[in-house]
Formats: structure tokens, C-alpha cells, sequence
């Protein structure tokens, strides 16, 4: 099984600034990552899928890279409705599963 | 509007059974494979489960493997997850969840519909 790694645990940002999430697999997962963003009280938003494809929807401030084990969600201007838990997922082999999330909050 | 539905959960005691259901609309449900994710309280997701377009192929995670039965009918637009033998840590908000390519065979993919969760509640 494939284990998600994601850093840091915490990311405190102030509005305008550029945030830079790191996603880690134990295994080579190609480009088969994805991003999702959570907010309180709601279900997941895809936000990137093939590591750098941003989904339906999705401003360009919100851009990820990366392939293998290495990824990277950047996030190039805060917005006040960017500060949620972001989470990545391997989808390469089964069992997909899940990064345990980083939450980005305000500074 | 695509949207994904769920509903039967609630509060069952240990070793109790429920049947969960997600009603899928605004999109052609047996193009698409589908998946039960769920999240308990405060923590992170965790896949449960995936189903091919024809249901001749299904997963599970090991955490559920031999209690819960996913299923589908692509006539009524429907995803089933059929939970026994349930156990405290299967506390939590279950989600159905669309993949996001079409394709007849098993995908394993992105999610790109979410529905608003059932919370299922293991307790004495």
C-alpha cells in the first residue's frame, strides 16, 4: 500500500501571500495525484488531478507540480476563502488513499 | 445540475447493520465508476470502496473488507453501501463520490463529485 505524507501539518499565511504545500507518496505514483480543498462543515473540492491539471472551475492561482514521489499544491495569492484543510490523494494503484492534510490558516 | 444525494445513516449500536444510498442526477451514472469515502469526526479521508460501471468489479478497503457491500443500479441511478458488523471506528461522515473519467471498465481516478455526506454513528 501506498503511504501519503503531507507537509508542513500547519501553514499560517497572510492574505496575498504564496503558499507551497508539499505532498510525498512512499512509492512512485507517476502523475497520478490529485488536490482537494475542504472547508468546515463541507464535502471535498477537487481542485487538481493528474498532478497539474486544474479541475472545472478552478482559479489559476491554484496551480500544482510534480510527478513520481515529490508534489507540490502552490497557491500564488491567498484569498480569504482559500483558508481550508488541503488534502492530496494517489490514485496510481489501489487502494487509492489519501495525504493526512495540511491546513492553511490565516497569519 | 450534477449532484450526488446520500442517505440512511444514523446511530447503530455495535454489530448493528445500515444500508446507505446515494441518488446521483444530472449526469449519465453508469458511465462512471463510483466510490464511498468517509471522513471521522475531525480527522482526515479515507476511501472505503469503488465500483465499476457494470459492478463487475469492486473494491474495498481492509479496514471494511468482509462487512460492507458496495452495489449499484444504473436504472434508478443509484449507489448502495451495505455495512454489517459495524464497529465504533466506523464513525463518520460517508460520502459518495464520482470519478472523473468516464470509461466501462474499473477506474481508479480523481474525485470530482462529492456529495454533502451521511453520518453513520457506532455507539451502545
Amino acid at each position: 500500500e501506498i503511504v501519503m505524507t503531507q507537509s508542513p501539518v500547519t501553514l499560517s499565511v497572510s492574505p496575498g501571500e504564496r503558499a507551497t504545500l508539499a505532498c510525498r507518496a512512499s512509492q512512485s505514483v507517476g502523475i497520478s495525484l490529485a488536490w482537494y480543498q475542504q472547508k468546515p462543515g463541507q464535502a471535498p473540492r477537487l481542485l487538481i488531478y493528474l498532478a497539474s491539471i486544474r479541475a472545472t472551475g478552478i482559479p489559476a492561482r491554484f496551480s500544482g507540480s510534480g510527478s513520481g514521489t515529490e508534489f507540490t499544491l502552490t497557491i500564488s495569492s491567498l484569498q480569504s476563502e482559500d483558508f481550508a484543510v488541503y488534502y492530496c490523494q494517489q490514485y496510481n494503484n489501489w487502494p487509492t488513499g489519501f495525504g493526512p492534510g495540511t491546513k492553511v490558516d490565516i497569519k | 445540475e450534477v449532484q450526488l444525494v446520500e442517505s440512511g445513516g444514523g446511530l447503530v449500536k455495535p454489530g448493528g447493520s445500515l444500508r446507505l444510498s446515494c441518488a446521483a442526477s444530472g449526469f449519465t451514472f453508469d458511465y462512471y465508476t463510483m466510490n464511498w469515502v468517509r471522513q471521522a469526526p475531525g480527522k482526515g479521508l479515507e476511501w472505503v470502496s469503488s465500483i465499476s460501471t457494470s459492478s463487475s468489479s469492486v473494491y474495498y478497503a481492509d479496514s471494511v473488507k468482509g462487512r460492507f457491500t458496495i452495489s449499484r443500479d444504473n436504472a434508478g441511478n443509484s449507489l448502495f453501501l451495505q455495512m454489517n458488523g459495524l464497529r465504533a471506528e466506523d464513525t463518520a461522515l460517508y460520502y459518495c463520490a464520482r470519478v472523473v473519467t468516464q470509461d466501462t471498465a474499473m477506474v481508479i481516478d480523481a474525485f470530482d463529485i462529492w456529495g454533502q455526506g451521511t453520518m453513520v454513528t457506532v455507539s451502545s
